[in-house]
């Protein structure tokens, strides 16, 4: 089955600063996506970046990047340039297609991000 | 305009009582979900539908019956509430498998205390 394992709970940064939260998972599937999801204190859950497996080149949106590592099956996100907007809970997922043709994401149990001024 | 939509967003009742969430989807996807975030912010998938029809059931309750009348809408009904079902409720669409971007977009959530 897989799994999502983001082995930080809670992180801190100082604003301007740069951070990475990491995520490791489990599949035996080739072809797949990852996300990093963002949830701020208003509990909306916001798409923070995407990478497809498929993908050798690391995803990018504006100050956030990852580095996917497919053989080490983890999926780090790098947060530039923090701001005090950034402070919030961070879900690393997993895309998982069923055998009947329905897909979940799976989540990890989340990191949540201080901003320090 | 809102992508997903909830309601409502904040609900407390008592044990033992029924109560339904509603969610609303104008994106045209194919696929709703039901996801449940715990205390402990972890969160597991319930149920999906894909063009109304039931495609995942995650071990949940019967006390649980989420319904689809159109695939634009998909509604969470809970009997016989418990404690442990405190939690927040999200509802999420995609596209489904077939769809080109893969991101699944979430309602607002509902808090639902079960006193």
């Amino acid at each position: 089955a897989q799994t999502v394992t983001q082995s930080q709970p809670e992180m801190s940064v100082q604003e301007a600063e740069t951070v990475t939260l990491s995520c490791t998972y489990d599949t035996s599937e080739s072809d797949y996506y990852l996300f990093w999801y963002k949830q701020p204190p208003s509990r909306q859950m916001i798409l923070v970046i995407r990478q497809e497996a498929y993908k050798q080149q690391n995803a990018t949106e504006n100050r956030f990047s990852v580095n996917f590592q497919k053989a080490a099956k983890s999926f780090s996100l790098k947060i530039s340039d923090s701001q005090l907007g950034d402070a919030a809970m961070y879900f690393c997922a997993y895309r998982r297609i069923t055998q009947g043709g329905s897909e979940k994401l799976v989540f990890g149990k989340g990191t949540k991000l201080t901003v320090n001024p | 305009d809102t992508a997903v939509s909830q309601t409502p967003k904040y609900l407390v009742t008592q044990m033992g009582n029924d109560k339904s969430i509603k969610c609303e989807q104008n994106l045209g996807h194919d696929t709703m979900y039901w996801y449940k975030q715990d205390s402990k912010k972890f969160l597991k998938i319930m149920f999906s539908y894909n063009n109304k029809e039931l495609i995942i059931n995650e071990t949940v309750p019967n006390r649980f019956s989420p319904k689809s009348p159109d695939k634009a809408h998909l509604n969470l009904h809970i009997n016989s509430l418990e404690l442990g079902d405190s939690a927040v409720y999200f509802c999420a669409s995609s596209p489904g498998i077939l769809g080109s971007y893969n991101e699944q977009f979430f309602g607002p959530g509902t808090r639902l205390t079960v006193l």
